[in-house]
């Protein structure tokens, strides 16, 4: 079946600290592989996204590849802000039009 | 363009209830999605449409569930005879034909059923 892990938080960092957030998924075939932010008080907002093994998604500063090797798509960012502050959610879309989402990691980032 | 809406925001309900809650997609996307996000989860599918036919119905959604986009723009989802075990929120999200991985999503329905 399909599915994706995410790493549990909560996640605390202080400003300008590095970040990742680990995310594994379960599939047949080769799903696309997405990063969805949930900003306090508004809806989900996907960050980025990968299609195929070694793409590299990247988007206000976080990167994730997708490794098929390790079915991992890990999230990072070298130096976050307050204001990347959220919930993130990993994803994935096999061949079918289901999306399956993980459990989500909230990080919360200390000024 | 306005983004997903979803009406209404928030729906307290007595168990036995039937509720109903709509989503407005962005105009133009032709699928629209439905998902059941309970606290501390990720979104859930539960089903979805591809203009005005529902293609896909996830084993989560109970005889007691039904979707509706009846020309294809806006969507209904019924509960009736609401449980407790259907407070959640209700996710809305609508993709266009030429970019279907990319998702919008609506701020959601929090359904409190009492």
């Amino acid at each position: 079946g399909n599915s994706v892990t995410q790493m549990e938080g909560p996640v605390t960092l202080s400003e300008e600290a590095f970040l990742t957030i680990n995310c594994t998924y379960t599939a047949t075939g080769y799903p696309s592989l997405f990063w969805y932010v949930q900003y306090p008080g508004e809806g989900l907002q996907l960050l980025l996204k990968a299609t195929k093994a070694d793409d590299k998604g990247s988007n206000k500063g976080f990167e994730a590849t997708y490794r098929k090797e390790t079915t991992s798509f890990h999230l990072e960012k070298g130096s976050v802000q307050v204001s990347d502050s959220a919930v993130y959610f990993c994803a994935l879309k096999n061949t079918g039009n289901q999306f399956y989402f993980g459990t989500g990691t909230s990080l919360t980032v200390i000024p | 363009d306005t983004g997903v809406s979803q009406d209404p925001r928030h729906k307290i309900t007595k168990r036995g209830q039937n509720v109903t809650f709509r989503c407005d997609p962005i105009s133009e996307h032709n699928r629209l999605y439905w998902y059941r996000q309970t606290l501390g989860q990720g979104p859930e599918f539960l089903t979805y449409f591809q203009n005005e036919a529902q293609l896909e119905k996830s084993r989560l959604l109970s005889d007691r569930f039904s979707a509706e986009r009846p020309k294809g723009s806006f969507s209904t989802l019924e509960i009736q005879r609401t449980e407790q075990g259907d407070s959640a929120m209700y996710l809305c999200a609508s993709t266009h034909r030429g970019y279907q991985e990319t998702q919008y999503f609506g701020p959601g329905t929090r359904l409190l059923v009492l």
